[in-house]
């Protein structure tokens, strides 16, 4: 069973432009929120993170956006690159499952020249 | 962030062998790693959870008796995968948590197995 929903799938997006991936999940005692970025081959590498007392935080071009209330979060991109096409997942995780991640199914991003 | 290593970074084994899978801490003590296993354009699936000095917890379908965890110190975790058949082909990545308590996770560079 798939406790976060992340959509799209794929994105091309031009490079400059503003890459947005979403993600939902239902179990509210999750309360912490990491964004990862995989390249082929590789392993995940943690991008950003937040918890849920705050409604945004940024880093850099990245930044996410967390609505408690409705359950969602999201990744922004700003001024997107080609060395950004990779596979972003987001997931979640809870203090009384041992802090394990339940990994979103994955955005494969792809930033056109 | 951590430094996390993985050994082999690949490796290829005839059906009904075992294969074993390092994951090391390099740059600090971890008290819970975790093993995942991603099949191709797939998403992460956890397989267990790994605390030091104490026995894996396993997620539920993943067999404890075909997939051998070992914690034995802080900055070392072996996966073994016993008698392995082609459909434990996959990638296998592990990940660790620092202090106690601590909710981010670092992974390591993945083992890609592929079992003929």
């Amino acid at each position: 069973q798939q406790q976060v929903k992340q959509s799209p799938q794929s994105l091309i997006v031009q490079k400059g432009g503003i890459s947005i991936i979403n993600c939902a999940y239902e179990n509210t005692a999750f309360d912490y929120f990491p964004w990862y970025q995989q390249f082929p081959g590789k392993g995940p590498a943690l991008l950003i993170a937040i918890r849920p007392d705050v409604s945004e935080k940024k880093e850099g071009r990245f930044t996410i956006s967390f609505n408690k209330s409705a359950k969602q979060f999201s990744l922004h991109i700003m001024d997107s690159q080609p060395g950004d096409s990779a596979t972003y997942f987001c997931a979640a995780s809870m203090k009384n499952s041992g802090y394990a991640l339940n990994f979103g199914k994955g955005t494969s991003l792809l930033v056109t020249p | 962030g951590a430094v996390v290593s993985q050994h082999p970074s690949r490796v290829i084994c005839k059906s009904g062998t075992s294969v074993k899978i390092e994951c090391r801490s390099l740059d600090f003590q971890a008290t819970t790693m975790f093993w995942y296993r991603q099949f191709p354009k797939k998403s992460l699936m956890l397989m267990a959870t790994s605390n030091e000095g104490s026995k894996a917890t396993y997620e539920q379908g993943v067999e404890k008796d075909k997939f051998l965890i070992n914690h034995a110190s802080l900055t070392l975790s072996t996966l073994t995968v016993t008698s392995a058949h082609p459909e434990d082909s996959s990638f296998y990545i592990c990940s660790l948590a620092g202090k106690r308590g601590s909710y981010e996770q670092y992974f390591g560079p993945g083992t890609r197995l592929t079992v003929t």
